[in-house]
């Protein structure tokens, strides 16, 4: 079975600060993992992607994400936050086991302010 | 590459009629196509898979007489609510992947949004 914590619904800092969004996984084999952002009334774009390579992953838009399989987390950051990331991040999974099935955290708002 | 589009992008109907719901793959065959539903300020639920020229398969609780999905070619997945009421009323957001994705990848349409009067 698989499983996605995101740990905070809401975070917010100011423009151009760091962004950190903390995602925990849970997964029975080799997972896949993805960040998505959504904008209001918007469809999903995917940020980037963990596939069993390079456990640092490079994304869109100056995001990136660590894969810590002894954490079991995969952590999306930014150094410095603009305020068109305002938006809603998804962590997602995907194992294996599951064929094509994709499992979604509960999403984080993030908001910046000016 | 890997564009996927939906059709129409906002739908508001009366209470009682069906609205169908289109969900496109431009630029690539889709095997598979996944509709989901997202609630206001809520994650997206699965909603059904549905394979190519099969029957949808179906996630526990969502009714199939209501939601009804078609698949009938690799490029084009309907999804049809019959007898919409309000509490239909949502975003529904379709995908698609391809036989022998890399990675379990699913590639995403804008979502439609439904408002049922």
């Amino acid at each position: 079975a698989q499983s996605v914590t995101q740990l905070d619904s809401h975070v917010s800092v100011s423009e151009g600060t760091p962004v950190l969004l903390r995602c925990n996984y849970s997964s029975s084999y080799s997972p896949s993992l993805f960040w998505y952002v959504q904008h209001p009334n918007k469809g999903l774009q995917l940020l980037l992607k963990y596939t069993s390579a390079a456990t640092l992953v490079k994304g869109i838009n100056g995001f990136e994400a660590e894969f810590k399989k002894s954490e079991t987390s995969f952590h999306l950051t930014k150094p410095s936050a603009h305020m068109s990331d305002a938006a809603e991040y998804f962590c997602v999974v995907s194992d294996l086991g599951a064929g094509n099935m994709l499992t979604f955290g509960g999403g984080t708002r993030l908001m910046v302010k000016p | 590459g890997a564009v996927v589009s939906q059709h129409p992008s906002r739908v508001i109907c009366k209470s009682g009629t069906s609205v169908k719901i289109e969900c496109r793959s431009l630029d690539f065959q889709a095997t598979t196509m996944f509709w989901y539903r997202q609630f206001p300020k809520q994650s997206l639920m699965l909603m059904a898979t549905s394979n190519e020229g099969s029957k949808a398969t179906y996630e526990q609780g969502v009714e199939k007489d209501k939601f009804l999905i078609n698949h009938a070619s690799l490029t084009l997945s309907t999804l049809t609510v019959t007898s919409a009421h309000p509490e239909d009323s949502s975003f529904y957001i379709c995908s698609a992947s391809t036989q022998g994705a890399l990675y379990n990848e699913q590639f995403f349409g804008p979502g439609t949004r439904l408002t049922v009067l």
